[in-house]
């Protein structure tokens, strides 16, 4: 499969602890993005990378939050101190943008997290 | 972003064509009109997008009206594995950052 891989797909933590996720884009896509979804809504985005560089912060990422793609394949999301209300699903997605036109993101299948 | 209103739920019977409306009257001439759908417990999953012109794929075709105001996600012959709910999103393809701003969807309920 070649799709978006996200490692863990779950994770149960106690408030307070630190926790870290993974994602490894489409091969050769340039663009990544990290979108957070809790019940009942649409994803809402976090943050998004061409290559290595970080271009784009939402405001709910929060300095409890930080992403990393230090070789601009995969990329890490870690969530410090968490709390109860980071409790949710975390989906990450791939593209190859081009800076013209039309782009197609594809998704992960998300890391669903619970803060205790 | 334009702003898309899209029904909270729908239903339909296996077999037959699930019509999903979408509208997106503040759309500009930059903005595409995206589709997504997501099974439960799944991430967001592409069907298929649109400028101006209508388009079909193996998975659905898309109608966008002429003053593109609104548009239409057709599922020909749906099926049980077609429940999920369904996104429409509007996105200014010139912009570096594309970001996809998703609302709430319509839940689409097909049944036997």
């Amino acid at each position: 499969d070649t799709g978006v891989s996200q490692d863990p797909r779950h994770k149960i933590t106690k408030r307070g602890q630190n926790v870290t996720f993974r994602c490894d884009p489409i091969s050769e896509h340039n663009r990544l993005y990290w979108y957070r979804q809790t019940l009942g809504q649409g994803p809402e985005f976090l943050t998004y990378f061409q290559n290595e560089a970080q271009l784009e912060k939402s405001r709910l990422l929060s300095d409890r939050f930080s992403a990393e793609r230090p070789k601009g394949s995969f990329s890490t999301l870690e969530i410090q101190r968490t709390e109860q209300g980071d409790s949710a699903m975390y989906l990450c997605a791939s593209s190859l943008g081009r800076e013209w036109g039309q782009e197609t993101q594809y998704f992960g299948p998300g890391t669903r997290l619970l803060v205790l | 972003d334009a702003k898309t209103t899209q029904p909270t739920s729908m239903d339909c019977a296996e077999g037959r064509a699930a019509n999903l409306p979408c509208n997106h009257s503040t759309i500009s001439g930059n903005e595409y009109v995206y589709w997504y759908r997501q099974i439960h417990s799944q991430g967001p999953q592409y069907i298929i997008h649109g400028l101006k012109n209508n388009e079909t794929n193996e998975m659905a075709s898309l109608i966008i009206t002429e003053d593109r105001k609104s548009s239409t996600l057709i599922l020909p012959h749906a099926t049980l594995r077609d429940t999920a709910v369904y996104y429409c999103i509007v996105r200014d393809y010139t912009g570096g950052g594309n970001k996809l701003t998703f609302g709430t969807g319509t839940q689409l309920k097909v049944e036997l």
